[in-house]
């Protein structure tokens, strides 16, 4: 399995409340992305990451940022979390190459209450 | 970004083929298919990938027309444990700021 760690991996947290999903790798990856999956929705693309400090939004941005200091960690940040934030959140990487395999971390279980 | 189109589910039988069809009409010169299964409460892992013609490793063969606006993943022989989403992935991240997007996944059931 790819070195990949999500953390936390359950989270109950209040409306309004900061949270900050992190994901760190152990396989010097250039690209990282944050996904959410919802029930009748499959996967969307949060937030992804070309390189330190280079990230681009995804398909379901508003109400996320992310940050990437470093190579190996990839942050998710809600600044004021909504209900409509509950839902499983996965943390994904690749390497640079031509058509290369996303791996995936365990996902993290975020219920906004 | 080349959209793809799946079935929603699909029944089959424990011992049958499944054959699962994926269309990416607007796929890219250098995009790749990749196909992904899905269990719940878990990641996504991959399955196969290609870029043409048929490939074939030791749980699936993927199936891919000249025209590349489609593709089908065959499984030999499903078992029950073979019940999961399965996902059709189109793109290609060695473009800086590729941005890769699933679609909705084909739910398979397999009955005894």
């Amino acid at each position: 399995d790819a070195g990949i760690t999500q953390s936390p991996r359950h989270k109950v947290t209040e409306t309004g409340t900061p949270v900050t999903l992190r994901c760190h790798q152990t396989e010097n990856h250039r690209y990282m992305y944050w996904y959410r999956q919802d029930p009748g929705h499959g996967l969307r693309l949060i937030h992804y990451s070309y390189g330190v400090k280079d990230t681009d939004k995804g398909e379901v941005s508003d109400g996320y940022s992310v940050s990437r200091s470093k190579t190996e960690d990839f942050l998710l940040t809600l600044e004021s979390a909504t209900s409509s934030q509950t839902s499983v959140y996965f943390c994904a990487i690749s390497a640079n190459q031509p058509g290369n395999t996303i791996y995936f971390g365990e996902g993290s279980w975020l219920t906004v209450v | 970004l080349a959209k793809t189109t799946q079935p929603i589910s699909m029944d089959s039988y424990e011992g049958q083929e499944v054959n699962i069809t994926c269309s990416h009409n607007n796929i890219a010169t250098n995009d790749y298919i990749t196909w992904y299964q899905q269990f719940p409460s878990q990641g996504p892992r991959f399955i196969i990938q290609g870029y043409k013609t048929k490939v074939t490793n030791e749980v699936a063969s993927l199936f891919i027309p000249a025209d590349r606006k489609s593709s089908t993943l065959s499984l030999p022989r499903v078992s029950l444990s073979d019940t999961a989403v399965y996902y059709c992935l189109v793109g290609d991240n060695n473009n800086a700021g590729n941005m890769l997007t699933f679609g909705g996944g084909t739910r398979l059931m397999v009955k005894p």
